[in-house]
């Protein structure tokens, strides 16, 4: 058990639709990390927060979003949804932001039909 | 091309064999280099970490950084069928503030009794 918690487990939803993960960062660790996991992409880096701020933007659709709060959870929104973006996705937290380890949660599971 | 290269195989080998598992990268300025594990449908877990060039070991695992060749590897000795899982390779570029990891597309593992 890495610390990183993600909810909710699974997700379906229907093409057009909106949905929020959710992600708690291990306790201690002021950075938050989002990755998107596909067959055909593998696991690519989102959006990286630091204590609230964003810090690092990667292959990030205009449609997805995401923020980090004062208690340091994350949450990642996800609109207008295609059936592309089914695919796993990863929260991950580290202490600072640097080169230090990244520790990642279990993921959620997004299915868009 | 793909900043980082790494051969998605299979690879199968038998109980107690040694694997060798590799990554090849285009990008100089990456600095950090990771191995993760992953079991199927679970999140990446770390199993090994440098910083810049040479070698770690921790138990059974050891790993290499090659800076000049652009190339690491992780070695498994004495491989157990609870090392099955997709092994991925992850890099980040010395940034201050900024981590973004690029990781390889994962080599999946099978070790057989």
């Amino acid at each position: 058990d890495s610390g990183v918690t993600q909810t909710p487990k699974h997700l379906i939803t229907a093409t057009g639709q909106r949905v929020t993960l959710r992600c708690s960062p291990r306790s201690g660790d002021l950075s938050v990390y989002w990755y998107q996991q596909s067959l055909d992409q593998g696991l690519q880096f989102l959006i990286q927060y630091y204590n609230g701020e964003e810090r690092a933007k990667g292959n990030i659709l205009e449609r997805f979003s995401a923020q980090q709060f004062p208690d340091l959870h994350s949450e990642l929104n996800l609109s207008s949804l295609e059936l592309g973006d089914s695919a796993l996705y990863f929260c991950a937290s580290s202490v600072r932001g640097g080169g230090e380890t990244q520790y990642f949660g279990p993921g959620t599971r997004l299915l868009v039909l | 091309q793909k900043e980082v290269e790494q051969d998605p195989g299979p690879l199968s080998v038998p109980e107690g064999a040694i694997v060798s598992l590799n990554c090849t990268y285009s990008n100089s300025a990456f600095q950090y280099f990771m191995w993760y594990r992953q079991y199927s449908r679970k999140g990446p877990e770390l199993l090994m970490y440098t910083y810049s060039s040479g070698n770690k070991e921790d138990g059974r695992f050891t790993a290499q950084v090659d800076k000049s060749s652009k190339y690491i590897s992780l070695f498994i000795r004495d491989s157990q069928p609870s090392d099955s899982a997709t092994y991925l390779c992850a890099m980040s570029p010395f940034s201050g503030g900024y981590n973004k990891l690029i990781f390889g597309a994962g080599t999946r593992l099978a070790v057989h009794p």
